[in-house]
């Protein structure tokens, strides 16, 4: 138990269509990120949020947006869905401050565009 | 840029002896290494991380890591392996938080299969 939820678990969209993925953390922490898994593939960065901030971002166009609120919950947008959108999302959190802090990782939201 | 290699697809070991999978890493300055297991359709599980000090780790469910810094690897071992084992492994890098870094790199994955 990670203490870190996701929902939905499945979903599938058409494509252009636009997509809200939504996390839950543990109490405290206060730094969320986002990760896109898709089929046979290590995890990819998206980005990260720290109090309410974006403080990070991997090569993911800005068609990739994010929210984070002040009761550990946050969500991830994704507008103009392409087919190789389609992927796991994984959220996950972890207490901020140093970079050796454990990062915790939700059971991920499964995304298909047709 | 931070990076990391696991250069096995897939790991294969009877029950009871002892497993390895293999994970090396390149990082500009210290770096904070993890281990995470992935179970079919579920999330990441984390079982250890290197931050400092010891070079051998001790996680969860036996498992252990060896930090090696000449040789830029931290190798995931277990004495003796279980079926219940069988899943898919991540190694995972991240040096010092600096802007556009503040993030994990994950390697390709390895699947371990545990055979009865």
């Amino acid at each position: 138990e990670t203490g870190v939820t996701q929902s939905p678990t499945h979903l599938i969209k058409t494509r252009g269509q636009q997509v809200t993925l939504r996390c839950s953390s543990q109490s405290g922490h206060n730094t969320v990120s986002w990760y896109q898994q898709a089929l046979g593939q290590g995890p990819q960065f998206i980005f990260q949020y720290y109090r309410e901030e974006e403080n990070g971002r991997g090569n993911f166009p800005p068609r990739f947006s994010g929210l984070q609120f002040p009761n550990y919950s946050s969500e991830l947008n994704v507008n103009a869905l392409e087919l190789d959108d389609s992927a796991l999302y994984l959220c996950a959190s972890r207490v901020g401050g140093g970079p050796g802090n454990t990062i915790y990782f939700g059971e991920g939201s499964w995304l298909t565009v047709v | 840029a931070q990076s990391v290699a696991q250069p096995e697809d897939q790991v294969n070991v009877a029950e009871g002896n002892p497993l390895t999978v293999k994970c090396t890493y390149s990082v500009s300055g210290n770096p904070y290494l993890f281990w995470y297991v992935q179970y079919p359709n579920r999330g990441l599980q984390f079982l250890l991380k290197y931050i400092t000090g010891d070079n051998l780790v001790k996680g969860s469910y036996g498992f252990e890591a060896e930090f090696n810094k000449s040789q830029t690897s931290f190798h995931l071992k277990k004495p003796s392996a279980l079926v219940s084992d069988s899943a898919l492994y991540f190694c995972a890098v991240r040096d010092a938080p600096a802007p556009g870094r503040r993030a994990l790199t994950f390697g390709s994955g390895t699947r371990l299969q545990v055979q009865p």
